[in-house]
């Protein structure tokens, strides 16, 4: 099946910790977001790549660290510098620029 | 920053009812479109309109773009139970490396 598959479903962290988020495509899309999502909010861009080897920073990227070392991967790292990570993450890719997206099911982020 | 504004924040109407949501946003944009969202899950596409296009249409779903008034609504008709959900509109912007910009979402309840 094609699609796209965020792993793992939930994560614990403790203080001081760096954790990565694992997203996976097998879409052959080109472009891939990450986004947070807090409770009863809409969902702000982190980080998002066009292309394999490049990457832009979205509104929130403080805190956060991606790469893109294959079409098909797109991992993120909440580092230590996040001072409020505990979230929803969720990804996405889309064919093309900023045309339809396809998003995982979503990891839960909490600061224990 | 968030692109789109959403209006309402909820709504809550009955079984059979239409409902109407709003999305205005800042700058300008290539499309829009519309998204759902059923509780702790990932969001899926529903509708793309482009810059220049008035209106879309796609079984019981409406769209239309106003870009001189910067917003756009969703219309879905005939509203069943499984329609509850939130919907959130993003904007699509590709000359910033191929943006998508969420808004804050409209939280929908159709009881039965």
């Amino acid at each position: 099946d094609g699609g796209i598959t965020q792993s793992p479903k939930y994560l614990f962290r403790k203080e001081g910790q760096n954790v990565t988020l694992s997203c996976e495509q097998n879409l052959n899309h080109d472009a891939m977001y990450w986004y947070r999502q807090d409770p009863g909010q809409g969902l702000r861009l982190i980080y998002y790549s066009q292309i394999v080897n490049d990457f832009q920073k979205g509104d929130i990227a403080e805190g956060y660290s991606v790469s893109r070392e294959k079409k098909e991967s797109f991992p993120l790292t909440v580092t230590s510098a996040q001072k409020n990570p505990t979230a929803f993450y969720l990804c996405a890719s889309s064919m093309g620029s900023a045309t339809e997206a396809f998003f995982g099911q979503g990891t839960r982020l909490t600061v224990v | 920053s968030q692109q789109g504004e959403e209006d309402p924040q909820a709504l809550s109407i009955q079984e059979g009812e239409n409902a109407t949501m709003n999305c205005s946003y800042k700058t300008s944009i290539n499309n829009l479109q519309w998204y759902r969202q059923n509780s702790g899950r990932g969001l899926v596409h529903l509708i793309l309109i482009r810059s220049n296009e008035r209106e879309k249409h796609s079984g019981r779903l409406r769209v239309t773009l106003d870009t001189s008034k910067k917003s756009s609504s969703l219309l879905i008709t005939a509203s069943r139970a499984a329609d509850t959900a939130s919907y959130f509109c993003a904007t699509g912007i590709y000359n910033q490396g191929g943006k998508l910009i969420f808004g804050q979402g409209t939280e929908l309840s159709v009881k039965p």
